[in-house]
């Protein structure tokens, strides 16, 4: 079946611009969550979605990031006025539910570049 | 707080040969779950076994197997018969059951070449 699927593969912005990120998670997953990979990193968490809770925004490191999901799917990352530090790699995960011992499966990502 | 460590920032091994990467952890909850995740230079995160923190014994996923101590919380990967397609960043990571916050955290990463 289909996996994870995010869109655009690569975005180049100007900084100051803003840009949408989608992600459209493995059908029948009611879990899904954003990361951040910045160069040589590990990831880093950002917001996460269960079912029609409200989310869990803990991880945005600042109101100029948003998402929403649409009919407990598709999500989208919303990136305000863009930084040259907010380049990086956006990836999503979904999975059965959130309980621990289930397996969180990725996209191949967005890549950011602001510049 | 949930903390990962991946003491190793780049190994070699050579093809054919077994490689042991570390991962050790911090966390105050006694039931959580461990994973390793692979991620080659195409960027996608590949999910590669669990452990759960109450499984008395090591997981294995055909090459791959997981060195549990949890006494010494560590969770270290065994790749056996280590493939050119195994050159990758991998990366630990660690989930508490009893988190209503329940991303994961992940380890900075170990890059692994094998060599021919």
């Amino acid at each position: 079946g289909a996996g994870v699927s995010q869109s655009p593969s690569n975005k180049v912005t100007e900084k100051g611009k803003d840009v949408e990120l989608r992600c459209d998670p493995i059908s029948g997953h009611t879990a899904l969550y954003w990361y951040r990979q910045s160069l040589g990193q590990g990831l880093e968490f950002l917001i996460y979605f269960q079912g029609n809770s409200a989310p869990d925004k803990s991880g945005l490191p600042s109101d100029r990031f948003s998402a929403e999901r649409t009919g407990g799917s598709v999500s989208t990352l919303t990136i305000q006025r863009t930084q040259q530090e907010d380049s990086a790699v956006y990836l999503c995960a979904s999975s059965v539910s959130a309980i621990a011992k289930n397996i969180q499966y990725f996209g191949a990502g967005t890549r950011l570049s602001v510049l | 707080a949930q903390k990962i460590t991946q003491t190793q920032p780049g190994m070699f091994v050579q093809e054919k040969e077994a490689v042991t990467l570390d991962c050790t952890y911090d966390t105050s909850d006694q039931s959580y779950g461990l994973f390793w995740y692979k991620q080659p230079s195409s960027g996608e995160m590949i999910f590669l076994i669990y452990q759960g923190s109450y499984d008395e014994q090591n997981a294995t996923e055909g090459r791959y197997s997981l060195n549990f101590q949890k006494a010494r919380k560590s969770a270290n990967l065994v790749i056996s018969a280590s493939q050119l397609g195994d050159s990758a960043m991998y990366f630990c990571a660690m989930r508490e059951a009893n988190s209503g916050n329940t991303p994961l955290v992940f380890g900075k990463g170990t890059r692994l070449s094998v060599i021919a």
